[in-house]
């Protein structure tokens, strides 16, 4: 158990629809990471919040939103959702997230289905 | 970040040592070398991580070449649940996102 949770494990939705993923960090965490994983793209690193603020931007498609509270959760919203958004999305959270040693925990994933 | 290079797969016996081989001839003076697996059905998980010296803890060993363009990752005795895909990851010490940036990885497939 890495300390991560993530809320739902599951989804399933039509297109069209937005739905939202809950992470909430490792006590005394201060960053989370949102990744995708699908079959056809592997791993690929979404957007990076840190203490609130948005630290870094990847590959997120404009119809992806994210936010940190100040609880350090982090949700990620997904709108006007594609048969192709289907997909593993993992949260992971680091002590600081500044330095290239700081070791990222992953949570257990929710798995999107669009039909 | 630099570029790593791994095989998309590997063979192993239970019980027996297993060498997991990582090519990053471009990697720079700053990039830590970090080793992340991912088990059947979970979410990535940290191995090791080293810069110039070889690193050992409880699940594996790092031994990087002294030149640092490749290294390897040592599990010493691989158990069924050592099955996974293995990523090698390079982070630059002054990455200020933080992020991780994976490749295919190594599937390791371990018999019994």
């Amino acid at each position: 158990d890495s300390g991560v949770t993530q809320t739902p494990k599951h989804l399933i939705t039509a297109t069209g629809q937005r739905v939202t993923l809950r992470c909430s960090p490792r006590s005394g965490d201060l960053s989370v990471y949102w990744y995708q994983q699908s079959l056809d793209q592997g791993l690929q690193f979404l957007i990076q919040y840190y203490n609130g603020e948005e630290r870094a931007k990847g590959n997120i498609l404009e119809r992806f939103s994210a936010q940190q509270f100040p609880d350090l959760h982090s949700e990620l919203n997904l709108s006007s959702l594609e048969l192709g958004d289907s997909a593993l999305y993992f949260c992971a959270s680091s002590r600081l997230g500044r330095e290239g040693r700081d070791t990222q925990y992953f949570g257990p994933g929710t798995r999107l289905t669009v039909l | 970040d630099a570029k790593t290079t791994q095989p998309n797969s590997m063979e192993s016996n239970e019980e027996e040592p297993v060498h997991l081989p990582c090519n990053h001839s471009t990697i720079s003076g700053t990039d830590y070398i970090h080793w992340y697996r991912q088990l059947p059905s979970q979410g990535p998980e940290y191995v090791i991580h080293g810069l110039t010296s070889n690193v050992n803890n409880r699940m594996a060993s790092l031994a990087i070449a002294e030149d640092r363009k490749s290294s390897t990752l040592i599990l010493h005795r691989a158990t069924l649940r050592d099955a996974a895909v293995y990523y090698c990851i390079l982070r630059d010490e002054d990455n200020a996102g933080n992020m991780l940036t994976f490749g295919g990885g190594t599937r390791l497939m371990v018999k019994p």
